[in-house]
């Protein structure tokens, strides 16, 4: 079964640095785009970036680019979302989600998504 | 970037009916990179319709996608009670890729 299965929920202090992780199973990591998106409360999904385990090329929304790290590690068939320094407006689910089509195709749908990680900032 | 503006914000129908859901990208986006996802509370998004009309794999054809450039439709003919959730449209023809702000169908 292909199945991505993210990290559980996390509570962090503003300034703190977090690493979330999904792990991919089922299908060749290496040859699939993986993506993260975030869902505010109560609000919709957005698109943070994605990357792609085989060559580690990544490509991040103009909003997210500098504040967030996405990478993969193809060995353990992992890919990672990470933060240095979280904000309280960082507080969101975070869905991975893979990109459909194999070999390097970007431009395809999300067909696969973890169960999203619950990240909640607060001092 | 490609805005999506999804209307109406709040659809109420009652089962058995049929939902019409509208999707304008703020400048036209190739039909084959259009997507269309439901999201169920406390669930992850499901993808629906990809290419703008093509069923994924496992969707009831009472579910139909349709349009191009500036203009995408999402039908869902027959609601049943399991229907009833938001759903977002996506183009990911150019980065970023871009969502919609959804649409909830609630029973009436």
């Amino acid at each position: 079964e292909v199945q991505l299965v993210q990290s559980g929920s996390e509570v962090k202090k503003p300034g703190e640095s977090l690493k979330i992780s999904c792990k991919a199973s089922g299908y060749s990591f290496s040859y699939y785009w993986v993506g993260w998106g975030r869902q505010m409360p109560g609000k919709g999904l957005e698109w943070i970036g994605i990357t792609y385990p085989g060559d580690s090329d990544t490509r991040y929304s103009p909003s997210f680019e500098g504040h967030v790290t996405i990478s993969a590690d193809k060995a353990i068939t992992t890919a990672y979302l990470q933060w240095n320094s979280l904000k309280a407006s960082d507080t969101a689910i975070y869905y991975c989600a893979r990109i459909a089509s194999p070999v390097g195709v970007i431009r395809s749908p999300f067909d696969i998504w973890g169960q999203g990680t619950m990240v909640t900032v607060s001092s | 970037e490609i805005a999506l503006t999804q209307s109406p914000g709040t659809l109420s129908l009652s089962p058995g009916d049929t939902a019409t859901l509208s999707c304008r990208p703020s400048q036209s986006v190739g039909s084959k990179y259009v997507a269309w996802y439901q999201q169920k509370p406390g669930q992850a998004p499901r993808l629906l319709i990809y290419g703008a009309s093509t069923r994924a794999t496992g969707i009831p054809d009472r579910f139909s996608g349709s349009g191009s450039g500036t203009d995408f439709t999402l039908t869902i003919s027959r609601l049943e009670p399991e229907d009833f959730a938001v759903y977002y449209c996506q183009q990911y023809e150019t980065s970023p890729r871009t969502f919609g702000q959804g649409t909830k169908v609630e029973i009436k």
